[in-house]
């Protein structure tokens, strides 16, 4: 079975600072993985995702990640964050059909 | 093309009572999977549904039960409300069959059970 961890709940940051949200997951298979973002009472919505080729991935809003195999990792990087990006992150990996595991979500706060 | 829509986005619920929530999936798409998120345990899937058939389920009592109808719009009912049922009720819908393919989820229902 997959599993997903994300090593950290919460990660405060200043606006324009670089930013690594880190994931962690372990499964026996071949690994799709995904970020996503869930702003205040909103869905959660598609930054980026894996499925095989590049290992650098890039997303949407100026995010991307790196798939590491050896490492079994998939974190996620913003050179400079803004205000705006604060929400809650979740890593997931494809676990059959259309279903995803999710981590426990981290927190990035951003102040200025 | 219109997003995933979910209704109704609140819902109050007294123990005890059953609730169904609606989900209407993105246009052509026919995947429709629903995931329980709370504060302690996080996002958690409750169960899938294509071409009306249940194809996976999570590891939920079976006062949650689903369905899917032939316009591929879903319905999720719990019955006999537990306050631990106080969640938000996230849907979301995939494009195809195909194993890799993201989901694109909706705004959610937020049900309280008092």
């Amino acid at each position: 079975a997959q599993s997903v961890t994300q090593l950290d709940s919460q990660v405060p940051v200043f606006e324009e600072a670089p930013v690594e949200l880190r994931c962690n997951y372990s499964s026996s298979v071949s690994v799709y993985l995904f970020w996503y973002v869930q702003y205040p009472n909103q869905g959660l919505q598609l930054l980026l995702k894996y499925l095989s080729g590049s290992t650098l991935v890039k997303g949407i809003n100026g995010f991307e990640a790196e798939f590491n195999k050896s490492q079994t990792s998939f974190h996620l990087r913003k050179p400079s964050v803004h205000i705006s990006d604060t929400a809650e992150y979740f890593c997931a990996v494809n676990s059959g059909y259309s279903t995803l595991t999710f981590g426990k979500g981290t927190m990035l706060l951003v102040s200025p | 093309k219109a997003g995933v829509t979910q209704t109704p986005r609140y819902l109050i619920k007294t123990r005890g009572q059953q609730v169904t929530l609606s989900c209407s999936p993105i246009s052509g798409h026919r995947s429709v999977s629903w995931y329980q998120q709370t504060p302690g345990q996080g996002l958690q899937f409750l169960f899938e549904y294509f071409s009306e058939t249940q194809r996976n389920k999570g590891n939920f009592p079976g006062r949650f039960s689903g369905r899917q109808f032939s316009n591929s719009r879903s319905e999720m009912n719990v019955s006999t409300l537990e306050l631990g049922d106080s969640a938000l009720y996230l849907c979301a819908s995939s494009p195809s069959p195909g194993d890799t393919y993201e989901q694109y989820f909706g705004p959610g229902t937020r049900l309280t059970v008092t």
